[in-house]
């Protein structure tokens, strides 16, 4: 199975900041058809998860523009480029390119 | 809009069975992988199981392997998740997904399913 491993585990940021999440993935995650299915999830307490990036870069429908993403081969990252309050929650990778689908042990972004 | 309502969780002995069901709308259902995936109460995701569009092909994380079946009706637009010898690791809520090309697109609130004695 593909591990992905994310950091910080927690990310105490001043609002107006930027934040930074970092996921390494055991193996490459290109796909036979040459695309690469990592994504990243926003889940709120109490709700489910939500898509903010997929396919390492590209933003979700409805998803603010200060949220990016980038990286390749094993390495991935997403930023935010100025904190905002509804942006605390948990922030988890995910690789759909090989079963099992993986995830990363998530990341706490809270407010200082 | 996309719509997954999943049902059948609740409390449950060692040992016991649960059938879970995902009720799909909002997009072409016999199109697309449908996988389960469950979050186990404050820790993170696991993908439990999937089954391709034609509803013959299906995959299983290893814990759950020879427990849990997964199957799928198409006319009904309907996922489902049975799952027998329940253990108190199994506890957790369980997520149905759309295997779309966009991988976390779409997800439902969850069913929880709870194993304890």
């Amino acid at each position: 199975d593909i591990v992905m491993t994310q950091t910080p585990l927690s990310s105490p940021v001043t609002l107006g900041q930027p934040a930074s999440i970092s996921c390494r993935s055991s193996q490459g995650l290109v796909h036979s058809n040459g695309n690469t299915y990592l994504s990243w999830l926003q889940q709120r307490p109490g709700q489910p998860p939500r898509l903010l990036i997929y396919e390492i870069s590209n933003r979700f429908s409805g998803v603010p523009d200060r949220f990016s993403g980038s990286g390749a081969g094993t390495d991935f990252t997403l930023k935010i480029s100025r904190v905002e309050a509804e942006d605390v929650g948990l922030y988890y990778c995910m690789q759909a390119t090989q079963f099992p689908w993986t995830f990363g042990q998530g990341t706490k972004v809270e407010i200082k | 809009e996309v719509q997954l309502v999943e049902s059948g969780g609740g409390l449950v002995q060692p040992g016991g069975s649960l059938r879970l069901s995902c009720a799909a709308s909002g997009f072409t259902f016999s199109s697309y992988w449908m996988h389960w995936v469950r979050q186990a109460p404050g820790q993170g995701f696991m993908w439990v199981s999937g089954i391709k569009s034609d509803g013959i092909t299906t995959t299983y994380a290893d814990s759950v392997k020879g427990r849990f079946t997964i199957s799928r009706d198409n006319a009904k637009n309907t996922l489902f998740l049975e799952m027998n010898s329940l253990r108190v690791e199994d506890t957790a809520v369980y997520y149905c997904v759309p295997g779309t090309i966009a991988a976390g697109r779409d997800w439902g609130q969850g069913t929880l399913v709870t194993v304890s004695s």
